[in-house]
């Protein structure tokens, strides 16, 4: 089984940009598609990034992904900020033997 | 637009038996376009996949879960549902329904959800 690992929680100002990570413990992170979904308080997760760094209809274009294989890892990037941003995200991918695995999440606040 | 909504006891008693329902409206299960999926979420925790089912009765599970996990369909009432057994606090949880369209599936995943209902807590606690 591989894991995904994400920064417990990420900080920054209005209108900066902010820079979240989702690491892959074994296997090829460019071999599977990752997604990214967002999580405000007490509401579902919405899709913000699918299949590394596309964006569904109705996503600002503030809002990129990408993969780095020499990191193994996948970035979900957020530009110029707003406080409606703050929320958890988490990546997720998956492999052979695991359809379906999610990274543990990370906190992002907008100061 | 469609939508899931989720329906079932939100309190358990240890070693039962968890039962929900997810109803879908706005499209139709044996459209055959989607899987159909469960997910769960400890309070404060992060996200758990649960299974999924596609609209002819093919399941997928958490390989971690699969022990207690059925996952099930019927199309004549637009719902799936799931049974999770031998449940402890441990299971205690937000569970979702989500939907996966099949353009998003591999040989060996389907791993885009793109439209998840509102989610039930269920506690398990005697």
């Amino acid at each position: 089984n591989f894991m995904l690992t994400q920064p417990h929680s990420v900080s920054e100002s209005p209108g900066k940009t902010v820079t979240i990570s989702c690491t892959r413990s074994s296997g090829s992170i460019a071999s599977n598609y990752v997604q990214w979904y967002q999580q405000r308080p007490g509401s579902s997760p919405t899709t913000v990034i699918y299949e590394d760094n596309q964006r569904p209809s109705g996503v600002p274009d503030r809002f990129s992904g990408s993969i780095d294989s020499s990191s193994n890892s996948a970035s979900l990037t957020i530009s110029g900020l707003k406080t409606e941003d703050e929320a958890d995200y988490y990546c997720q991918s998956y492999d052979s033997s695991n359809p379906v695995v999610f990274g543990g999440g990370t906190k992002l606040t907008v100061l | 637009q469609v939508q899931l909504q989720e329906s079932g006891p939100g309190l358990v008693k240890p070693s039962q038996t968890l039962s929900l329902t997810c109803t879908v409206s706005g499209g139709s299960i044996s459209s055959g376009d989607y899987y159909w999926s469960w997910i769960r979420q400890p309070p404060g925790k992060g996200l758990e996949w649960i299974g999924y089912i596609y609209y002819s009765g093919s399941t997928y599970y958490n390989p971690s879960l699969k022990s207690r996990v059925t996952i099930s369909v019927d199309t004549s009432k637009n719902q799936f549902s799931l049974k999770l057994s031998s449940v402890t606090a441990a299971d205690t949880a937000v569970y979702y329904c989500a939907r996966v369209p099949l353009g998003y599936c591999s040989s060996t995943s389907c791993y885009a959800f793109d439209y998840w209902g509102q989610g039930t807590l269920v506690t398990v606690s005697s």
